[in-house]
């Protein structure tokens, strides 16, 4: 079944790198995009980047000077490392599946999120 | 960028209402629209996608639509298990935007 765990740590001191990594099961990464998506306390959701299938990358350009998402296949896992983090930056981070069905993309499968605390 | 604006912010609801909720776009995004039902705790759960296409498994009293710009997630007869928060996506245009959410809470 198609699963996405992501994996970090929990507390970051601000100004350093945030790495997170999304491990995937029951697809594959070169069949599939997967997203980074933030969500700060429960409240909306921001879209942060994406790697397809093809291993191109697509980022949010508010978070592009700082962000790089990347894989490794063999393992089936997408990194995201965000850097130069503030205390704006703490919240539950997402990856999540994307793909397309009758012309219109759906995100249909979401890690259970990983929470992050920028805080020294 | 395109701005997803999302009303009502909160609901307060009773079992077996009707519900419906909007998505006004910014610009066009034509049926280029998802939405997501987030119960605490939890990771948002598609619904629906490309406007008006159910999700496989999600009861058929959900529903979307679109008039121009705007665009609707309606729920008929309301269960208590459809308490939540829904956000709509738009995937027209990067970077992809939601909306801000919509509470949903029985009375």
């Amino acid at each position: 079944q198609v699963q996405l765990k992501e994996s970090g740590p929990g507390l970051v001191q601000p100004s350093q790198t945030l790495s997170l990594t999304c491990t995937v099961s029951g697809f594959s990464l070169t069949s599939y995009s997967v997203h980074w998506v933030r969500q700060h306390s429960g409240k909306s959701l921001e879209w942060m980047g994406r790697m397809w299938s093809d291993g191109d990358t697509s980022y949010n350009s508010e978070f592009t000077s700082r962000l790089s998402i990347s894989r490794d296949t063999s393992k089936s896992q997408v990194f995201l490392k965000m850097n130069s983090l503030q205390t704006e930056d703490t919240g539950t981070y997402y990856c999540a599946r994307s793909y397309i069905s009758t012309y219109y993309y759906l995100m249909d499968a979401w890690g259970q999120g990983a929470s992050v605390t920028v805080s020294s | 960028d395109i701005q997803m604006t999302q009303s009502p912010s909160s609901m307060s609801v009773s079992l077996g209402d009707r519900v419906t909720i909007t998505c006004r776009a910014s610009q066009d995004i034509g049926n280029h629209l998802s939405w997501y039902q987030q119960k605490p705790e939890n990771s948002p759960k598609l619904m629906i996608f490309g406007t008006t296409n159910l999700e496989a498994g999600v009861p058929s009293r959900f529903s979307g639509s679109r008039s121009g710009s705007d665009h609707s997630l309606t729920i008929n007869s309301l269960e208590s298990e459809d308490t939540g928060i829904y956000f709509c996506l738009q995937h027209k245009q990067y970077p992809w935007t939601f909306g801000g959410g919509t509470k949903l809470e029985l009375k």
